[in-house]
């Protein structure tokens, strides 16, 4: 089945702990993009990558990093977390621009 | 820069109404592509319609239909008869080929609450 699978689905952590969300998808997408969700502002673009070794910021990108070292898998790094990125996050991919993104299931975060 | 606005925040109709969601965008692009994304309380994000800048035909599925006018930047979307089943959160999304190559900008969304 083509998916895009995010791990793990619910994550409470403390503020400072170094923390991974993995994404990997199956069906040899080109882009892959991070997405956290807030009520009332939508879903806003965290990083997005184009192919391997290919990164760029979305609009949301401070406190977060990410890494395309495979094709298929696009980890988002919390290095120090914080409260204000309690959320809910979606990783996505896309074959193309011309194309919308494939989202997982999304991961529930809570730094407290 | 990309934007796009969806105005309504929530929507409230009993069965069987009909509900229109606005979505307006901004680009400079003369190439792109626009989406819906529905959200249901489950929260997984369904994909429901693409459609391209060169493209103004106005599309119908089932109950769905969408109106798209470059004119006034608008791609708006009209649930017919309308039923429990399609409350949710609705995301109007926009997809620039030149400007930003992978950036895929939504709007607010909108809440659809259908009432028996």
């Amino acid at each position: 089945e083509a998916q895009v699978t995010q791990n793990p689905r619910y994550l409470i952590t403390v503020t400072g702990k170094k923390l991974t969300v993995t994404c990997s998808q199956n069906m040899n997408h080109e882009y892959m993009s991070w997405y956290r969700q807030d009520p009332g502002l939508g879903l806003r673009q965290i990083y997005y990558s184009m192919n391997v070794e290919v990164t760029d910021k979305g609009d949301v990108p401070e406190g977060y990093k990410v890494s395309r070292k495979e094709k298929r898998n696009f980890p988002l790094i919390l290095e120090s977390p914080s409260p204000n990125q309690t959320s809910l996050y979606f990783c996505a991919s896309s074959s193309g621009t011309a194309h919308g993104y494939t989202f997982g299931s999304g991961t529930r975060l809570t730094v407290v | 820069a990309q934007k796009v606005t969806q105005a309504q925040t929530e929507i409230s109709v009993v069965e069987k109404e009909d509900v229109t969601l606005d979505c307006v965008y901004e680009t400079r692009d003369t190439t792109y592509y626009l989406f819906w994304y529905k959200q249901p309380p489950s929260g997984e994000l369904v994909f429901l319609i693409r459609r391209n800048s060169f493209d103004e035909q106005n599309e119908i599925s089932g109950r769905y239909s969408w109106n798209f006018q470059k004119s006034t930047s608008s791609f708006n979307f009209t649930i017919t008869a309308s039923q429990v089943v399609d409350s949710a959160v609705y995301f109007c999304a926009l997809r620039t080929t030149t400007d930003s190559w992978g950036k895929f900008q939504f709007g607010a969304g909108t809440q659809v609450v259908v009432t028996p």
